[in-house]
């Protein structure tokens, strides 16, 4: 089956515990994101990648890293969360010229 | 940076009434999708559309790219259609993407 899989989906942390989230896509797509949905301000691209080895910031980027080593992982790190931070996640794959797919969210909450 | 708007901010329905939801944007784009976040937070494509019409089903969409502007049509609405609905447009030479702010639909039995 198609799939962007997340991992954790749920997490509550403490602030500066350094964490990752996973992203693992089995559909040979070569364009990768990640999001942070909040209310009130939608949903904001973090990161990008358009193949391995290359990513580029988005909207978003002060306070994570990301890396693209394989072309099927897309991890997000979070060096030193903070409260801010607390927000749902959302990994996206697509080839270009694609629909993007979306993972299931990782809800982070950073206390 | 490009704006994207979506109008309504909130639409309530009765089963089986048809909707039309738009997303504004203000400037030129390579390409533009709509998605619907269902009430447990998925995020589903409904349509990759930079020009034209498409349809699925009950749904259908239009981009009119020169005038900066998609529509999304829900026929027969269902209270499966309930959630959240999302315009988001590409622009540059890679993988950036702005949302709007989406239209909350609620669909009444």
């Amino acid at each position: 089956e198609a799939q962007v899989t997340q991992n954790p989906r749920y997490l509550i942390t403490v602030t500066g515990k350094k964490l990752t989230v996973t992203c693992s896509q089995n559909m040979n797509h070569e364009y990768m994101s990640w999001y942070r949905q909040d209310p009130g301000l939608g949903l904001r691209q973090i990161y990008y990648s358009m193949n391995v080895e290359v990513t580029d910031k988005g909207d978003v980027p002060e306070g994570y890293k990301v890396s693209r080593k394989e072309k099927r992982n897309f991890p997000l790190i979070l060096e030193s969360p903070s409260p801010n931070q607390t927000s749902l996640y959302f990994c996206a794959s697509r080839s270009m010229g694609q629909p993007q797919h979306f993972g299931d969210g990782t809800r982070l909450s950073i206390l | 940076g490009i704006q994207v708007e979506q109008s309504p901010p909130d639409l309530i329905l009765q089963e089986g009434a048809n909707s039309t939801l738009r997303c504004n944007f203000s400037d030129s784009v390579n390409n533009l999708q709509w998605f619907h976040q269902n009430p447990w937070g998925q995020l589903i494509n409904l349509f990759y559309i930079p020009s034209g019409t498409k349809q699925n089903g009950r749904l259908s969409a239009t981009t009119v790219a020169t005038e900066r502007y998609s529509l999304l049509y829900i026929s027969s609405s269902q209270t499966t259609d309930s959630g959240v609905y999302f315009c988001a447009v590409e622009r540059g030479a890679g993988n950036m993407l702005t949302f709007g702010g989406g239209t909350r639909l609620m669909v009444k039995p």
